[in-house]
């Protein structure tokens, strides 16, 4: 079965700290995919990254960065100079291939962060 | 690319009603779509999955019978919550994945959402 273990429900930052999102997952494929998404207020959920299994080089992507540790299975997220525009709930998420050969993807609960002015 | 349009964006209905969600694929082919609700504050959990042309698969607890799925083109799978009642009201996304979806968010592109709000 497929977990995704985010730990910390809500956090709240001074605008231009840095923060950082843990995600801790489970999973018995070799292959998968991890994957983290913003959504905002409004409702809609908006991709920031998508991780091979078997890539686990860190990236960063202007203030985002990434940090996969297949050893802990880890896939933690973070954000430098936080904004108030960062504000909002993120969700950590894994793809795998089930029994019935499709992939199915499981969501961790979510993390709601708050950056104030 | 990988746009996938989801509408109503908000739906209000009464007691006993049908609604019906429907998720377009804009400009790929989706061979597969998966369905989600989301209640307040809480995380996305799958209701069912469906591959164009086929029956769908539903996920334990979730009633096939209420929530009803069509994906009868590999553009279009929609929704129908039959005979809703104010336990039904929800944010309900939708996700498609193609062979060849392009963009960074290659093979999952979610819907901007619909809220339903059965009174």
């Amino acid at each position: 079965a497929q977990k995704v273990t985010q730990a910390q429900t809500e956090i709240s930052v001074v605008e231009k700290e840095d923060v950082t999102l843990d995600c801790v997952y489970e999973t018995r494929d070799t292959t998968y995919y991890l994957f983290w998404y913003k959504q905002p207020p409004s409702g809609e959920l908006v991709f920031l990254i998508r991780r091979n299994s078997f890539d686990e080089q860190n990236e960063i992507s202007g203030r985002y960065s990434w940090n996969f540790q297949k050893s802990t299975s880890s896939f933690n997220f973070t954000i430098t100079a936080s904004q108030v525009v960062d504000s909002a709930v993120y969700f950590c998420a894994l793809s795998g291939r089930v029994s019935t050969g499709y992939q199915k993807v499981t969501f961790g609960i979510g993390t709601k962060l708050q950056v104030i002015p | 690319g990988a746009v996938v349009s989801q509408h109503p964006s908000r739906v209000i209905c009464k007691s006993g009603t049908s609604v019906k969600i429907e998720c377009r694929s804009l400009d790929f082919q989706a061979t597969t779509m998966f369905w989600y609700r989301q209640f307040p504050k809480q995380s996305l959990m799958l209701m069912a999955t469906s591959n164009e042309g086929s029956k769908a698969t539903y996920e334990q607890g979730v009633e096939k019978d209420k929530f009803l799925i069509n994906h009868a083109s590999l553009t279009l799978s929609t929704l129908t919550v039959t005979s809703a009642h104010p336990e039904d009201s929800s944010f309900y996304i939708c996700s498609a994945r193609g062979q060849r979806t392009q963009g960074a968010n290659y093979g999952y592109t979610f819907g901007s959402g619909t809220r339903l709000t059965v009174v």
